[in-house]
């Protein structure tokens, strides 16, 4: 079964600052998909950004990167210029077997 | 459209109710699926539906459980005799076929369930 670990349970950074958030996961299979998802306070959970394992590049969407390394099942979210507007909670996920399996998330405070 | 609905938006209810939830998806999404997140948790996979058809349960959807969806458009969750342990939020998502995988899924607001 896949599992996905988030390492730390919450982070503050000052506003305009950088901020990476970790993930890992385990799985047998060659080719899946990588998410992020934020859920802010008391709204639904969006879409922040999109890795396909076959894929070498990693994925970028404006401020949002990730450093995802195969190998070592590694799937990071760098938050640049970080906003008042990115505090929210933040999960990592896999989709595989046709489902996704998030990790515990990590709960991301951004310091005015 | 204006994506994943879901009603409603909370429930409460006492201990040994049946509750059912409703979730509308985006409308060319042939995929929907329910998620149970508990307080501190990420969400957990119940159970999801290509069109009309319930391809695979969780084995957290106890036999009290029931999820439908008749025409391959909304869905229902239906919880028979609650327990406090069923409080949590149900997230209703769907999805779409996009170059061959139904990988992104969108997420409605959820149903905040408390059990009294």
């Amino acid at each position: 079964a896949q599992t996905v670990t988030q390492s730390q349970p919450e982070m503050s950074v000052q506003e305009a600052e950088t901020v990476t958030l970790s993930c890992t996961y385990d799985t047998s299979e060659s080719n899946y998909y990588l998410f992020w998802y934020k859920q802010p306070p008391s709204r639904q959970m969006i879409l922040v950004i999109r890795q396909e394992a076959y894929k070498q590049q990693n994925a970028t969407e404006n401020r949002f990167s990730v450093n995802f390394q195969k190998a070592a099942k590694s799937f990071s979210l760098k938050i640049s210029d970080s906003q008042l507007g990115d505090t929210a909670m933040y999960f990592c996920a896999y989709f595989g077997n046709e489902k996704l399996t998030f990790g515990t998330g990590t709960r991301l405070t951004i310091i005015p | 459209d204006t994506g994943v609905s879901q009603d409603p938006r909370h429930k409460i209810t006492k201990r040994g109710q049946n509750v059912t939830f409703r979730c509308d998806p985006i409308s060319e999404h042939n995929r929907l699926y329910w998620y149970r997140q508990t307080l501190g948790q990420g969400p957990e996979f119940l159970t999801y539906f290509q069109n009309e058809a319930q391809l695979e349960k969780s084995r957290l959807l106890s036999d009290r459980f029931s999820a439908e969806r008749p025409k391959g458009s909304f869905s229902t969750l239906e919880i028979q005799r609650t327990e406090q342990g069923d409080s949590a939020m149900y997230l209703c998502a769907s999805s779409a076929r996009l170059a061959g995988d139904y990988n992104e899924q969108f997420f409605g607001p959820g149903t905040r369930l408390t059990v009294l």
